[in-house]
């Protein structure tokens, strides 16, 4: 069985440019959930898409922004990059009740802002 | 109340030594209390998890103690390896409704050999 995959694995953008990461969770899973690891600052959550709409977000601004497609991939869309933006970012799938396995994550989406 | 605060930050262990870190939360809906491991290039893998019904749970090496009216859990690798070094984290969510999930900092644990 596939895991939770992302792409790119790596992304270098301008500051001020988009960017688009893109995630496919493993197949039966519904919920998808974008995380922001930044250097020495842990797993920061930022966005959970379930059944194509959006559960629940994260303390970050409006230029993150995702949508979860009708085979349940994701995406995740980061306007106006700012510097600060440059993390790893990473997306986990689960079922919508996490009874045993909790979720599981992708190797992440290494975003650099120039 | 969403957190979940972790220690130590890194820690240093000797191989076959016990490796315990720790982690507290505020908020009593908590009701799943994950570990995860990571290793560099990667994300973060479930490791073992524990629910407050019970007080340790144990897999292989790995052990989860749990406190609930300490509001406190920690891990503890038993017979540490070379191969155990990593950065893990815990974390806490309600389980259900695929509620998000609350982590720590993150521990660097180095087995020297």
């Amino acid at each position: 069985e596939a895991g939770v995959t992302q792409s790119p694995t790596h992304l270098i953008k301008t500051r001020g440019q988009q960017a688009t990461l893109r995630c496919s969770p493993i197949s039966g899973h519904t919920s998808v959930y974008w995380y922001q690891q930044a250097l020495g600052l842990g797993l920061q959550f930022l966005l959970w898409y379930d059944e194509g709409e959006e559960r629940n977000r994260g303390n970050f601004p409006p230029r993150f922004s995702g949508r979860q497609f009708p085979n349940y991939s994701s995406e995740l869309n980061v306007n106006a990059l700012e510097l600060e933006d440059s993390a790893l970012y990473l997306c986990a799938s689960s079922l919508i009740v996490v009874l045993a396995g909790g979720y599981t994550f992708g190797s992440g989406t290494r975003l650099t802002v120039v | 109340q969403q957190q979940v605060k972790q220690s130590p930050q890194s820690l240093i262990v000797q191989k076959g030594g016990i490796s315990i870190i720790n982690c507290a939360y505020e908020n009593t809906a908590f009701d799943y209390f994950p570990w995860y491991q990571q290793f560099p290039g990667k994300g973060p893998a479930l490791l073992i998890a524990i629910r407050p019904d019970v007080s340790e749970k144990k897999e292989g090496r790995f052990t989860i103690s749990f406190n609930k009216s300490a509001k406190q859990f920690s891990l503890h690798i038993m017979d540490s390896q070379p191969g155990d070094s990593a950065t893990y984290f815990c974390a806490a969510s309600r389980e259900t409704s695929g509620s998000r999930l609350t982590f720590g900092e993150g521990t660097q644990l180095t087995v020297n050999p």
